[in-house]
């Protein structure tokens, strides 16, 4: 059981747009900042946001992170074929005293 | 560019020791920390703990302390992820991690297939 919940699949159709949700606790979510990768199959998670909204080079403007309370979101804006993959969310987790992970949402490209 | 090179695949018997290594570049190595992350087959990201090679100040997750042993030597840039008597629930996807101290991964090895 993963500490942060996500919805195990969604799915879309090119151009569209999808969210990725993932909620936590306060210890985790509501104190600090997340994080999300993507993972396509036989390949090593990739860094996709940082710090709730933060995008590091490379990565497409239509990947979007919020975050509110204890929960947060991934926003994925004119979906592309290519975007079929495994999406992790993680934050760091205060009473833990260790980063944690969402179990991941398979997004299937229609 | 950041880098994280982890050595190849490996296949163990149970009761085997091992050792798999991760070598950073493009960045200071010895002022990150290097985190592992397993990932068994079809399963999510679990985090086994973390090393600070600037001193070799190590965090285990209850998960996996007395289960691996990490180490660092920064002369060569490299962290290592160490068994001393491996089991077939040792199987799985071995990933390090660049890491804050209080943040979770950013910058991912390629991954170590390890099968026991």
């Amino acid at each position: 059981q993963s500490v942060l919940t996500q919805p195990p699949s969604t799915s879309g159709t090119p151009g569209q747009r999808v969210t990725i949700s993932c909620s936590g606790r306060s210890s985790n979510i509501g104190s600090n900042t997340m994080t999300w990768y993507q993972q396509v199959p036989g390949g090593a998670p990739k860094l996709l946001i940082s710090r709730n909204s933060q995008r590091p080079s490379g990565v497409p403007a239509r990947f979007s992170g919020s975050q509110s309370g204890t929960s947060a979101s991934l926003t994925i804006r004119g979906l592309q074929s290519e975007d079929d993959a495994t999406y992790y969310c993680a934050t760091w987790d205060d009473s833990l005293n260790a980063p944690v992970f969402g179990g991941g949402t398979k997004l299937t490209v229609l | 560019e950041v880098q994280l090179v982890q050595s190849g695949a490996e296949v163990k018997k149970p009761g085997e020791s091992l050792k798999i290594s991760c070598k950073g570049s493009g960045y200071n190595f010895a002022g990150y920390w290097i985190g592992w992350v397993r990932q068994m087959p079809g399963k999510d990201l679990e985090w086994m703990g973390m090393i600070y090679p600037g001193d070799s100040d190590t965090r285990y997750s209850p998960s996996f302390q007395g289960q691996v042993t990490m180490s660092a030597d920064k002369s060569i840039n490299t962290a290592y992820l160490q068994w001393t008597s491996l089991k077939a629930s040792d199987s799985a996807m071995y990933y390090c991690a660049r890491q804050g101290q209080w943040e979770p991964p950013s910058d991912w090895g390629q991954g170590t297939l390890v099968s026991v």
